[in-house]
């Protein structure tokens, strides 16, 4: 089974910090996703890469970047966190295939 | 109108009812229709995926595609108390890259009381 590790499970950061949320997955996946949920607001897709040092935005990426510098590894970056991306942040690989992604435990960040 | 729409409950049913779980969507490029389930504080998990319409089943869950209807259901019999989470329906069509891409529903919450 694919394994999508996320590094850290609770996080706790203060305003304007810059943080890193690292992802691993050990199946050769091209592509990789970063989601947060928020209760009433669901799954909300921030970035994806279909590639090495390649990214493309989802639906929320502002106040975040993004890194894929190897093909197993997919970091999200809060440039200057802030207390509104307080929330559980997911990570997702898939080999592109129509049945579904593969999704990491979470790390659920707090932003103080 | 939102691509999928899923109704986010809660759900309280008692130990041993049959759940009737229901998504509906507007895009016809839709091919692969899925459902996961999220225990609380941990990642979703995929339960079950089909590719056409019609019934596929897996122990006490069936999952059913209407495409004419644009309608997926998932049952659960005989439900139990470790079937409490959150369930979220997924669908994917051909996105960038020539990769699927999924669209997600918000999330039903079900509570299965002994």
């Amino acid at each position: 089974d694919v394994k999508v590790t996320q590094s850290s499970r609770y996080l706790v950061k203060r305003t304007g910090e810059k943080v890193f949320l690292e992802c691993v997955q050990d199946m050769d996946h091209e592509n990789m996703f970063w989601y947060r949920q928020d209760p009433g607001l669901g799954l909300r897709l921030i970035y994806f890469s279909y590639d090495v040092k390649m990214k493309e935005k989802g639906d929320i990426p502002e106040g975040y970047s993004v890194s894929r510098e190897k093909k197993e590894r997919f970091s999200l970056i809060l440039e200057s966190a802030s207390t509104n991306q307080t929330s559980m942040y997911l990570c997702a690989s898939s080999s592109g295939a129509g049945y579904g992604y593969t999704f990491g435990s979470g790390t659920r960040l707090t932003v103080v | 109108q939102k691509e999928v729409e899923q109704d986010p409950g809660p759900l309280s049913v008692p130990e041993g009812a049959i759940v009737s779980l229901n998504c509906t969507y507007s895009n016809s490029a839709f091919q692969y229709f899925m459902w996961y389930r999220q225990y609380s504080r941990k990642g979703p998990e995929l339960l079950m995926y089909t590719y056409s319409s019609g019934n596929k089943e897996d122990g006490r869950f069936t999952a059913q595609v209407d495409k004419s209807s644009k309608y997926i259901s998932l049952f659960i019999r005989d439900s139990q108390p470790s079937d409490s989470a959150t369930y979220l329906c997924a669908m994917s069509a051909m996105g960038r890259a020539g990769s699927y891409q999924l669209t997600f529903g918000k999330g039903t919450k079900l509570s299965v009381i002994p």
